[in-house]
């Protein structure tokens, strides 16, 4: 398997545009994270999907930013309209999953480094 | 409650020396404790994870000791390498939370050669 795959690696952009992140969880997986990090708050969790289902977005900062898992193979981070504050890298991640409820491995994807100038 | 506090915030440790990083938590529901390594560029990966039904788990150098009463638990890196300069992340869930990791603030190693 290829891994969790993330789209684009790199993005710079302009205060007030539109930013959409990409996603693609490992084959299998039931579950998606996504994750934001910077030097000053760390690795934080933004959202989460089960089986497509947003289960928690108490992460999410504002209404500015938004998520979709219209698929079991595809999600987006969405940042509109993007300031200089939402520069950081924005991992996704995925895992296993189990009905029990018991925590497994988390795969993260390489991250998209985000800039907005 | 949720948070996990986590020590050193970086770390100098000689070639063949023994990295220790720390980590505490507050919420007595938490159950499954990992470590992540993350290189620079990288996103992180899973490196070891414990249970508390345990005290202590050992994966070649890498050892992570549990302290349920005192709600701590350690990453030990017995004979470290240069190659293992990377930032380290402790994390905690529970069973209830369906795979919501609260991570700590991180620790930036650095082997010396």
């Amino acid at each position: 398997d290829a891994g969790v795959i993330q789209s684009p690696r790199h993005e710079v952009t302009e205060m007030g545009q539109e930013v959409t992140l990409r996603c693609k969880p490992i084959s299998g997986h039931d579950y998606l994270f996504w994750y934001r990090q910077t030097m000053m708050r760390g690795l934080e969790l933004l959202i989460y999907f089960n089986n497509n289902v947003p289960i928690d977005d108490s992460g999410m900062p504002e209404d500015r930013f938004s998520a979709k898992m219209p698929n079991a193979s595809f999600s987006t981070l969405k940042i509109q309209p993007s300031e200089p504050r939402d520069s950081a890298v924005y991992f996704c991640a995925s895992s296993l999953g189990r009905t029990s409820g018991i925590s497994d491995t988390q795969y993260f994807g390489p991250g998209t480094r985000l800039t907005v100038l | 409650q949720q948070q996990v506090k986590q020590s050193p915030q970086s770390l100098i440790v000689q070639k063949g020396g023994i990295s220790i990083i720390n980590c505490a938590y507050e919420n007595t529901a938490f159950d499954y404790f990992p470590w992540y390594q993350q290189f620079p560029g990288k996103g992180p990966a899973l490196l070891i994870a414990i249970r508390p039904d345990v005290s202590e788990k050992k994966e070649g150098r890498f050892t992570i000791s549990f302290n349920k009463s005192a709600k701590q638990f350690s990453l030990h890196i017995m004979d470290s390498q240069p190659g293992d300069s990377a930032t380290y992340f402790c994390a905690a869930s529970t069973s209830t939370g369906f795979q919501k990791l609260v991570f700590g603030t991180g620790t930036r190693l650095l082997v010396s050669p």
